[in-house]
């Protein structure tokens, strides 16, 4: 499989869940990003590792925790989330020399209830 | 800090009318430019880019943008709307020494029959 593939595509989960999106790129690439996107907003840069290093937190809640195994994969571990986090969760790769250039994965849509 | 205006959140054509989507950006040294578009369901995709030379580019599906230092935009053209350009178009910059991507809020294009 090529480009960037995200799991699952939908996930629906109560404030007290605890649940992980996944994300897989074989592009090669060395650099890989989890972005929020909320409706009539600009997409929020959440976590950015660069060869499986986290170089990048914009503030972000510690009820999301990424994780970054390797340079194919990246995760993120949901716990104890709010309502206002439902959104779509997109996850993107790039050549790390080249972070302007972004391989996004569909999203993993995400509802808390 | 730096900032994208996408004017309209909403822009409607007919079939066969002619696509302009409104970017401006507030940097006072020409950034790269993008425009990423993302179609019902899926992630978002680079349309086009300006880093240096020809401020006219072309990306494509038959898109073009042209970078106006004067005016600081980049507004993203289309001759002939077809029903496979409704989608929603962003507008991103990145600043030349550091590349992480500012966007704009999105712009939904509707083609109507």
């Amino acid at each position: 499989e090529t480009g960037v593939t995200q799991t699952p595509r939908h996930l629906v989960m109560g404030m007290t869940n605890k649940k992980s999106l996944k994300c897989e790129q074989h592009l090669g690439h060395n650099a890989m990003y989890w972005y929020k996107q909320s409706a009539k907003k600009p997409l929020e840069l959440m976590f950015v590792y660069s060869l499986e290093e986290r170089v990048e937190n914009n503030s972000v809640p510690s009820r999301f925790s990424p994780e970054c195994p390797n340079s194919s994969h990246l995760f993120l571990h949901l716990h104890t989330l709010q309502p206002e986090d439902s959104a779509l969760y997109l996850c993107a790769s790039s050549q790390d020399r080249q972070r302007n250039v972004l391989t996004f994965g569909a999203g993993s849509r995400l509802t808390v209830l | 800090a730096q900032s994208v205006t996408q004017l309209g959140s909403h822009v409607s054509v007919s079939e066969g009318a002619l696509v302009l989507l409104r970017c401006n950006y507030s940097s006072s040294v020409p950034p790269y430019l993008f425009w990423y578009v993302q179609y019902p369901n899926q992630g978002l995709q680079l349309l086009l880019k300006y880093t240096t030379g020809a401020t006219l580019v072309k990306g494509i599906n038959g898109f073009e943008a042209e970078f106006k230092k004067s005016e600081t935009s980049f507004h993203l053209t289309k001759p002939s709307a077809h029903m496979s350009d409704a989608a929603e178009y962003f507008c991103a910059v990145s600043d030349r020494g550091n590349y992480q991507l500012i966007w704009g809020a999105g712009t939904k294009l509707i083609i109507k029959p």
